[in-house]
């Protein structure tokens, strides 16, 4: 069955650190991969997505097959990153997305 | 462009009542989603409508909850009757849908948090 893991509840990180939040997944096709990100009192919304293969907000995000993995990277984190994070998986053909519990990260000045 | 509404945005009712959630997609989305989001867990999807056909709802209660999408714009989500593991959040989402062999983005709106007691 297709799952999204998200090992972390909660990532607490200084201004200025580097902050990767982990994301595995478990689906035998070929993964569509995204993440979506809800700040305070706003709407969840579109970060990035694997097949764009493009750098938001300073965050990268590399799908690794091997590993089953899509973790999404930042080397300096700001206070604004502070939010919550989803991991989604979209299986092609079927057209279904699961998303991960979330990880909630806490920018610290 | 506006975005994805919903309403209302907050509901609190007893077990075993009824309760509807309405949702109105961004213009000239097909593909419409329903999630239900209970505290402390990622979005689960209940329904998926493109334009006004279901492509899944696999996830749905169907003894209790059921969904439509009539003209293939506006949805409504309807829970008859609740429970009180229906408490949660219900996100209503829209998306140009799979264009071009790729998948398009979810806008989602805000949410209407429900409350059973």
């Amino acid at each position: 069955a297709q799952r999204v893991t998200q090992p972390e509840k909660l990532l607490s990180v200084f201004k200025g650190a580097p902050v990767e939040l982990k994301c595995n997944y478990s689906y035998s096709g070929s993964p569509e991969l995204f993440w979506y990100v809800q700040y305070s009192r706003q709407r969840l919304q579109l970060l990035l997505r694997h097949i764009s293969r493009e750098s938001i907000k300073g965050f990268t995000a590399d799908l690794n097959k091997g590993e089953t993995s899509f973790h999404l990277k930042k080397p300096f984190a700001q206070e604004e990153d502070s939010a919550m994070y989803y991991c989604a998986l979209s299986v092609r053909n079927f057209n279904k997305f699961y998303f991960g519990s979330g990880t909630k990260l806490n920018v610290k000045p | 462009e506006a975005g994805v509404a919903q309403s209302p945005r907050y509901k609190i009712i007893e077990k075993r009542q009824s309760v509807a959630f309405w949702c109105n997609p961004i213009s000239g989305h097909a593909t419409l989603y329903w999630y239900q989001q209970i505290l402390g867990q990622g979005p689960k999807l209940l329904i998926q409508f493109q334009n006004n056909g279901v492509v899944d709802d696999s996830q749905l209660p169907k003894d209790r909850f059921s969904a439509e999408r009539l003209k293939g714009v506006d949805s409504t989500l309807k829970i008859q009757p609740a429970k009180l593991e229906d408490s949660a959040v219900y996100l209503c989402a829209s998306s140009l849908g799979f264009v071009g062999g790729r998948y398009n983005e979810q806008f989602f709106g805000p949410g209407t948090r429900l409350t059973v007691l």
